[in-house]
């Protein structure tokens, strides 16, 4: 079945500098990659997502880049800020059954330091 | 509105008693949903998933039973719970378009078996 594999666990930054998380997926029919953010004692929220289909996406100060031929994945944020203090997970969506099972990697917890 | 509600949000019971968690969705109708866990520090495991009123899948075998009375309602519970059952529990949509993966996640119940 599909693993995703997620580093590094723990990231830290200073404020203002670049923060780069990185995925690798088993399952070369996965078609869609989301990327979650989640607080402490809330659940994940979607910051961003990129289909098989194309090779970058960007929202103002993330991105996502996907390389299909490795099979990776990777977020991207510029000019990081305190409120960026998070754990981020990515996850892929293999093609099965028709419920959009995602696959998660297992987080990255990112802190960013005023 | 495709808020969903969980409750409790947080919850502590003994080994051995009975477990029942809620969770509540708005707007579209006939949406996938999804149990996961998450324990301390760890990442997300799919639990239970649903494509309609009494229709579940299990993706792990546990101690734990998901149920879906009505479209809109998704319940997990379990008859005897055990130490291992701890963790936060996050309930999940996806709106069944065709082609949309796009999961989103409710605010959680952390539960705490002692």
């Amino acid at each position: 079945g599909e693993n995703v594999e997620q580093h590094p666990s723990t990231l830290s930054v200073q404020e203002g500098d670049s923060a780069v998380i990185k995925c690798t997926y088993s399952d070369s029919a996965s078609n869609y990659f989301p990327w979650y953010k989640q607080e402490l004692g809330k659940g994940p929220q979607l910051i961003i997502d990129i289909r098989s289909n194309v090779g970058e996406k960007k929202d103002q100060r993330i991105a996502v880049t996907l390389n299909k031929t490795a099979k990776h994945f990777s977020l991207h944020i510029t000019e990081t800020q305190p409120e960026d203090s998070a754990v981020y997970f990515c996850a892929a969506s293999p093609i099965s059954g028709g419920y959009n099972k995602l696959i998660f990697g297992a987080g990255t917890r990112l802190a960013v330091h005023p | 509105s495709q808020t969903i509600h969980q409750w409790p949000a947080t919850l502590v019971q003994p080994v051995g008693s009975p477990l029942s968690l809620e969770c509540t969705v708005e707007g579209t109708s006939n949406p996938n949903l999804y149990w996961y866990r998450q324990a301390a520090g760890r990442g997300l495991q799919l639990l239970f998933y649903s494509v309609g009123i009494g229709q579940i899948s299990s993706e792990v075998p546990q101690n734990l039973s998901a149920s879906r009375p009505q479209d809109r309602q998704f319940i997990l519970s379990s008859k005897k719970l055990l130490l291992s059952d701890s963790g936060f529990y996050l309930c999940a949509r996806t709106l069944r378009l065709a082609g949309d993966n796009e999961q989103f996640f409710g605010p959680g119940t952390r539960l705490t078996v002692l």
